[in-house]
């Protein structure tokens, strides 16, 4: 079935560094991706939405300059939270449509960040 | 507003059936899925619902009232492995995935 790859899984940084989270759709293409936050006990937050060969849409509250969406090709989206700081530190999931809404959408492994 | 109205958190025994219930209000609808998530981990789709009446995927059944705004998912024969969070997403009329915190099903033997 469609795979959504998504490197690395767990990633500590030090504060005022920044962390690229890449995430390939395996086995299809995905002309858009979608990038999701989550703190513990809570629900999935739509951070952004990543079209392939554009910019990406940012969610009220997000900011664009911090984290930085690349979708340069069919197959990957990145995500870099650019100068981390400890309130970053979250769950991290990307997700990607099959086409069909009944298919649903399939999500990324996610990535564990901890900036310390 | 948007929102989803799902229990909390549900206890059941191994070999048992649960059903969790999930009331919601969305601008327009495009159809609701189930998702299920373990601690630590990403969401994996179970089910989608567009029409009224229930669907069944082997153990797993999902039941849509577009009029009540309400959807609930049976698990049948409770497996340890089913203890995760369910989560009831609708979809709304710009196709945007409305999201709840779930409901925490804990499997007891």
């Amino acid at each position: 079935g469609a795979v959504v790859s998504q490197h690395p899984s767990r990633v500590i940084c030090k504060s005022g560094t920044s962390v690229k989270i890449e995430c390939r759709s395996l086995d299809f293409q995905a002309t858009t991706m979608f990038w999701y936050r989550q703190f513990p006990k809570q629900s999935l937050m739509l951070m952004a939405t990543s079209n392939e060969g554009s910019k990406a849409t940012y969610e009220q509250g997000v900011e664009k300059d911090k984290f930085l969406i690349n979708h340069a090709s069919l197959t990957l989206s990145t995500l870099t939270v650019t100068s981390a700081h400890p309130e970053d530190s979250s769950f991290y999931i990307c997700s990607a449509s099959l086409g069909a809404t009944s298919y649903g959408y399939t999500f990324g492994s996610g990535t564990r960040l901890t900036v310390v | 507003g948007q929102n989803i109205d799902q229990p909390t958190e549900m206890t059941a025994t191994e070999g048992a059936i649960v059903q969790i219930n999930c009331t919601y209000q969305t601008s327009g609808f495009n159809g609701l899925f189930w998702y299920q998530q373990h601690a630590g981990e990403a969401p994996t789709f179970l089910s989608y619902n567009v029409l009224d009446g229930l669907e069944e995927k082997g153990r797993f059944s999902s039941f849509l009232s577009r009029s009540k705004g309400y959807s609930y998912l049976l698990l049948k024969e409770l497996q340890m492995k089913d203890s995760a969070s369910y989560l009831c997403v609708p979809m709304d009329s710009n196709y945007q995935l409305i999201w709840g915190a779930g409901t925490k099903l804990i499997i007891k033997p």
